[in-house]
C-alpha cells in the first residue's frame, strides 16, 4: 500500500514568492496535518485538516494557509516568503481527526528560499 | 504551556543497548510518541505509549511514567543502521479542546552508533 506521498520533494524560491505544496494520505485516511522542521529541531505544528475543516492551527503567521480537499489530499501555501520559511515541510495522515492516533509521515518537501 | 526534553546526542557501540529518556511538561497529557529520524527522511513511527509501564517492539521498548513526566525509549542489540535521530512527541488534549491529534515534539536526540 502507498503510503503518505508530497510533492516536489524540493523546491527553491526567492524572498518574496508564493509556494504550494502538496500532500496525499495514506488510503482511508481523513486526516492531514501539517509540520515544519527546521535543520536541528523536531517538527513543529501548523495546521490539521479533517474531513476538509480545519481542526487546528498553530503559532504560524497568516502567510501560511491550507486546504483539504474532497479526496482528501491537501495542500500548504506560503504566501511572501522569507529564509526563515527554509524548512522540511512534513505532511501526516491518520485515520481520524482526533484521539491518540498515530500519524504517518510523508517523505517531505525540502523548501529552500534564497 | 508544554516543555519536552531529550538529550541532543548520544553514542552507543554496535551489539550494545542504549537508553534515551525524554521528560514533558503539559497541562492535558493524552498519550506519547516515539519516532525515528534518518537524516534528510521523514520520521517513522517506532511506539505509541498512554499507560504507565512498557511496551516492548522487537528491539525496540518503550516505557512511561505519567506522574514523573517521563519516558524512555530502549534499543537493544544496536546495529550500524540504528544511527538516527529519535524524536519524542506528546498529544495535549488542552490544546482545541481535544478536537486535534497535533503533536508536540521535542527537538531529537541524535544517536550515533560506532562499530
Amino acid at each position: 500500500d502507498a503510503g503518505v506521498t508530497q510533492s516536489p520533494t524540493h523546491l527553491i524560491k526567492t524572498r518574496g514568492q508564493h509556494v504550494t505544496l502538496r500532500c496525499s494520505p495514506i488510503s482511508g485516511h481523513k486526516s492531514v496535518s501539517w509540520y515544519q522542521q527546521v535543520l536541528g529541531q523536531g517538527p513543529q505544528f501548523i495546521f490539521q485538516y479533517y474531513e476538509k475543516e480545519e481542526r487546528g492551527r498553530g503559532n504560524f503567521p497568516d502567510r501560511f494557509s491550507a486546504r483539504q480537499f474532497p479526496n482528501y489530499s491537501s495542500e500548504l501555501n506560503v504566501n511572501a516568503l522569507l529564509l526563515g520559511d527554509s524548512a522540511l515541510y512534513l505532511c501526516a495522515s491518520s485515520v481520524g481527526g482526533a484521539g491518540a492516533e498515530t500519524q504517518y509521515f510523508g517523505p517531505g518537501t525540502r523548501l529552500l528560499v534564497l | 504551556g508544554q516543555n519536552i526534553d531529550q538529550p541532543t546526542e548520544m553514542t552507543a557501540t554496535e551489539g550494545a543497548i542504549v537508553q534515551i529518556n525524554c521528560t514533558y511538561q503539559t497541562s492535558g497529557f493524552n498519550g506519547l510518541f516515539w519516532y525515528q529520524q534518518h537524516a534528510g527522511e521523514a520520521p517513522t513511527f517506532l511506539s505509541y505509549n498512554v499507560l504507565d509501564g512498557l511496551e516492548e517492539k522487537g528491539r525496540f521498548s518503550s516505557f512511561l511514567s505519567r506522574s514523573k513526566g517521563y519516558s524512555y525509549l530502549l534499543l537493544k542489540e544496536l546495529q550500524m543502521k540504528d544511527s538516527a535521530s529519535y524524536l519524542c512527541a506528546v498529544r495535549d488534549l488542552r490544546e482545541y479542546g481535544g478536537a486535534t491529534n497535533k503533536l508536540i515534539f521535542g527537538t531529537g536526540t541524535l544517536l550515533a552508533v560506532q562499530p
